[in-house]
């Protein structure tokens, strides 16, 4: 069974704090995506990989920062936590081009207070 | 930049037919795609579009039209665990490599 785990399902930070979120895929796929999910708004990509050490800026990059240094593994961070990044994050994972079917962890809830 | 449009909301009774239209605008495209999502779920895939025609997997089918810019996902013989949100989502190729961008979502209620 395919499978994308994120590191935790709900955090709790407070403002100011540097926060990482940590995203694991097993289907050794190229590609990596981290999108914020709010209300009214959908799923926004911040930021993505399409290889190792490779990133590329989303539509909402500002405020967050990015890793992937192994294949499988995709970091989200966010330098200075501020209140109106409490948001839904979900990350997936894809392979190259083609079919583009994407795969999502359950996400995590995280609320900076 | 990429941008879609789905309606918020859509209701319909079980045993329905519902269509969930979606127009986009990007550059580099590469296919239409349709997301499920229960409340407190992870979307998961439904379809995918890459020519134009439609596409039917059981009780849903999805429809592309790349000279228009509009695709829809039709759901067919409607049961209440279809109530969810459903985006569409287009894959662009631009340098070699993809990404995907969602619209904001179709949140469709199924009443009895």
């Amino acid at each position: 069974d395919v499978k994308v785990t994120q590191s935790s399902r709900y955090l709790v930070k407070r403002t100011g704090e540097k926060v990482f979120l940590e995203c694991v895929q097993d289907m050794d796929h190229e590609n990596m995506f981290w999108y914020r999910q709010d209300p009214g708004l959908g799923l926004r990509l911040i930021y993505f990989s399409y290889d190792v050490k490779m990133k590329e800026k989303g539509d909402i990059p500002e405020g967050y920062s990015v890793s992937r240094e192994k294949k499988e593994r995709f970091s989200l961070i966010l330098e200075s936590a501020s209140t109106n990044q409490t948001s839904m994050y979900l990350c997936a994972s894809s392979v190259r081009g083609g079919r583009a079917e994407a795969f999502f962890g359950q996400g995590t809830r995280l609320t900076v207070v | 930049g990429q941008s879609l449009e789905q309606p918020s909301e859509v209701t319909a009774v079980e045993g329905a037919i519902v269509q969930i239209n979606c127009t986009y605008q990007t550059s580099g495209f590469y296919g239409l795609s349709w997301y499920q999502q229960h409340d407190g779920g992870a979307p998961t895939f439904l379809s995918y579009n890459a020519l134009d025609g439609l596409e039917e997997t059981g009780r849903f089918s999805s429809f592309l039209s790349r000279s228009d810019s509009y695709g829809y996902l039709l759901l067919q013989e409607l049961q209440m665990k279809d109530s969810a949100s459903y985006f569409c989502a287009v894959s662009d190729m631009n340098s070699g490599y993809s990404t995907l961008t969602f619209g904001k979502g179709t949140m469709l209620l199924v009443s009895p």
